[in-house]
């Protein structure tokens, strides 16, 4: 499987500033994708970042909090823009699969936010 | 609405007995079903999967166990050892989308 990194690992943030979260990927993928995983909760699929083109953004997450890039097949970011403390949250990338005719996605570090 | 539920959010299990982890899902089109295994500071790492057109898959200590009419699956670990302590995310797909648990923590006690 692939190789798959983020940046920052971590990242305490004051309310209304953006950060921006890299993820790296040691061979070229078609499918990346960002979940958010709150304190308790399941991850969530935020967006599918689409290389050359905008992101696929899920139901209740939009382009404007959450730009994403995707300028080549190795490499995505994701901003968490105008933060507040309710995105205090894992962020992590994810990269898809296709085995057997089904889809599996294998998980990067993960970058966790504090916003106070 | 939760499609993937996993209503125990913790189980302790002794060293070298065996751990079954629970799965609930309510979406019939789900075709495929993983778990996947994080510990602290790191991503999930996937552990095994299982096809609906199967009921069984098995990996060395691990098995996946699909009841389709229950809409039920389950994650057998046997002989459970210390290095299993870790959440446990069940994960259900359909039309290439992974739809999540909230997960489970495992404690393996010495």
């Amino acid at each position: 499987s692939a190789v798959i990194s983020q940046k920052p690992s971590r990242d305490i943030c004051q309310r209304g500033t953006s950060l921006t979260i890299q993820c790296q990927v040691d061979s070229q993928v078609t499918m990346m994708f960002w979940y958010r995983q709150q304190p308790g909760q399941s991850l969530t699929l935020i967006a599918t970042a689409n290389q050359g083109s905008e992101a696929t953004y899920e139901s209740g997450f939009v382009i404007d909090k959450f730009p994403i890039s995707r300028p080549n097949l190795t490499f995505s970011t994701l901003t968490v823009s105008n933060m507040s403390p309710e995105d205090s949250s894992i962020y992590l990338c994810s990269v898809g699969r296709t085995s057997g005719g089904y889809n599996e996605q294998f998980f990067g570090p993960g970058t966790r936010l504090t916003v106070l | 609405d939760q499609q993937v539920k996993q209503n125990s959010p913790s189980l302790s299990v002794q060293e070298g007995r065996i751990s079954i982890l629970n799965c609930d899902y309510t979406n019939s089109m789900f075709d495929y079903f993983l778990w996947y295994k994080k510990y602290p500071a790191e991503g999930p790492t996937f552990l095994i999967s299982i096809s609906s057109i199967k009921d069984k898959n098995e990996d060395g200590r691990f098995t996946v166990f699909l009841n389709k009419s229950a809409k039920h699956l389950s994650l057998h670990i046997v002989p459970s050892q210390p290095g299993d302590s870790a959440v446990y995310f069940c994960a259900a797909s359909s039309r290439g989308k992974i739809i999540f648990g909230k997960g489970t923590r495992l404690h393996i006690l010495p």
